[in-house]
């Protein structure tokens, strides 16, 4: 399985945009990037996906790296709210295998 | 719609006994995936459904572990003989086709 290498854990300040960096130099040429994200006590929560080109929606932009080794999940103004494990995933077939993902505190 | 919804939320019962779990998935979704969660550790892939065709189950999917989805609709997960290492939380999401998976809230289930 196509693995995902991410940071443990990231601070950054409320109102600022956050940048978080997911590598992925195994991926292979039909493997979608989905980010996730999981609130204290609740089920995971779909934030994004895309294949090659960049990706925004209401809740975030998806960079991807040319190469598709890598992508960054952007959150643009980051709330208290945001505060949560992100998780970098690579479809693999129809199922999505989770990693430990990078845990996101927001700094009032 | 409300959302993917699963019950119980918290089932406690004892090393031996069987349990049977509940998932409704969006009602236009044609996927529907089982996950387990245990504490500090990202969701595990378990099995998923296609309409109501099984389609994969996880090396982590041990014969103790069965789930149905007989009309295509909701998913029942049934762990037989439970054991103290199958406490977690159990996970249930569903999409259209390769879409975002919506996630239900979880079944936390405790053996003792």
């Amino acid at each position: 399985d196509a693995k995902t290498t991410q940071p443990n854990s990231m601070e950054s300040n409320e109102e600022e945009p956050v940048h978080l960096p997911c590598n992925h130099s195994t991926i292979s040429g039909t493997d979608y990037i989905h980010w996730y994200r999981q609130l204290p006590s609740q089920g995971p929560e779909y934030v994004i996906h895309g294949l090659t080109s960049n990706v925004n929606n209401r809740m975030a932009s998806l960079a991807i790296a040319e190469d598709r080794k890598s992508s960054t999940l952007i959150l643009h103004r980051a709330t208290l709210r945001d505060a949560a494990v992100y998780y970098c995933i690579l479809s693999v077939s129809d199922k999505i295998i989770f990693g430990k993902g990078t845990r996101l505190h927001i700094l009032p | 719609d409300t959302g993917v919804s699963q019950d119980p939320r918290h089932k406690i019962t004892k090393r031996g006994q069987n349990v049977t779990f509940r998932c409704d998935p969006i009602s236009e979704h044609n996927r529907l995936y089982w996950y387990r969660q245990t504490l500090g550790q990202g969701p595990e892939f378990l099995t998923y459904f296609q309409n109501e065709a099984q389609l994969e189950k996880s090396r982590l999917l041990s014969d103790r572990f069965s789930a149905e989805r007989p009309k295509g609709s909701f998913s029942t997960l049934e762990i037989q003989r439970t054991e103290q290492g199958d406490s977690a939380m159990y996970l249930c999401a569903s999409s259209f086709d390769l879409g975002g998976r919506d996630f239900g809230p979880g079944t936390r289930l405790t053996v003792t």
